[in-house]
């Protein structure tokens, strides 16, 4: 498709489980977001990747988050031994590059809920 | 640092009314701000920005906002409310060297009733 894909939509794990998120973005895109939806609240930026260069992680909230991006392209947002904060919606975005003022484009999120 | 303040977690109109959606910001540089809509079970959508250009910004489906630095506000409007209009509205700011990173309010949920 050409908009940005993420799955799975909805995971339901148990508190200590790891979970796997995956992002796919628009091709071309080489900026890519990651941020956290919490029930009733703004989105929380969490970790960008642009072309090869070092991600930005100065958002995510512990060192039970981690992300990568393989091949400039496609995203994976670990979260080792979830607990049951970590339950919201993980949205994904890309960009056409850094330090522009395009538009972020958004999947549609994967909702996370850890019981 | 930057903040966003959407003030009104919920708004309520009737079709065809004036909608008014109101965001403070904080930002210690020169911002970018952002509207973005996200419809149920759908992922956010731009609906227009301000990237120091015109200060009267027009966006999709019949928005606009006005970027005033005296009152450091971004509010968004439209001057006839249509029932797909229903939705939760983001704002949204950044600093003009990444305007994905982003600092986004909490949202509001804007209900049009018939």
């Amino acid at each position: 498709g050409a908009g940005v894909s993420q799955s799975p939509s909805n995971k339901v794990t148990e508190k200590g489980k790891d979970v796997e998120l995956r992002c796919d973005p628009i091709s071309g895109h080489t900026a890519l977001y990651w941020y956290r939806q919490s029930l009733g609240q703004g989105l929380e930026f969490l970790i960008y990747f642009q072309g090869n260069s070092a991600p930005d992680k100065s958002g995510l909230p512990s060192d039970r988050f981690s992300a990568e991006r393989t091949g400039g392209s496609v995203s994976t947002l670990t979260i080792q031994r979830t607990q049951q904060e970590d339950s919201a919606v993980y949205l994904c975005a890309s960009s056409i590059r850094q330090g522009s003022a395009g538009e972020l484009f958004f999947g549609e999120g994967s909702r996370l809920t850890v019981l | 640092a930057q903040s966003v303040t959407q003030l009104g977690s919920h708004v309520s109109v009737s079709e065809g009314a004036l909608v008014l959606l109101r965001c403070n910001y904080s930002s210690s540089v020169p911002p970018y701000l952002f509207w973005y809509v996200q419809y149920p079970n759908q992922g956010l959508q731009l609906l227009l920005k301000y990237t120091s250009a015109a200060t009267l910004v027009k966006g999709i489906n019949g928005f606009e906002a006005e970027f005033k630095k005296s009152e450091t506000s971004f509010h968004l409007t439209k001057p006839s409310a249509h029932m797909s209009d229903a939705a939760e509205y983001f704002c949204a700011v950044s600093d003009q060297t990444n305007a994905g990173k982003s600092t986004f309010g909490d949202g509001t949920t804007l209900t049009v009733k018939p």
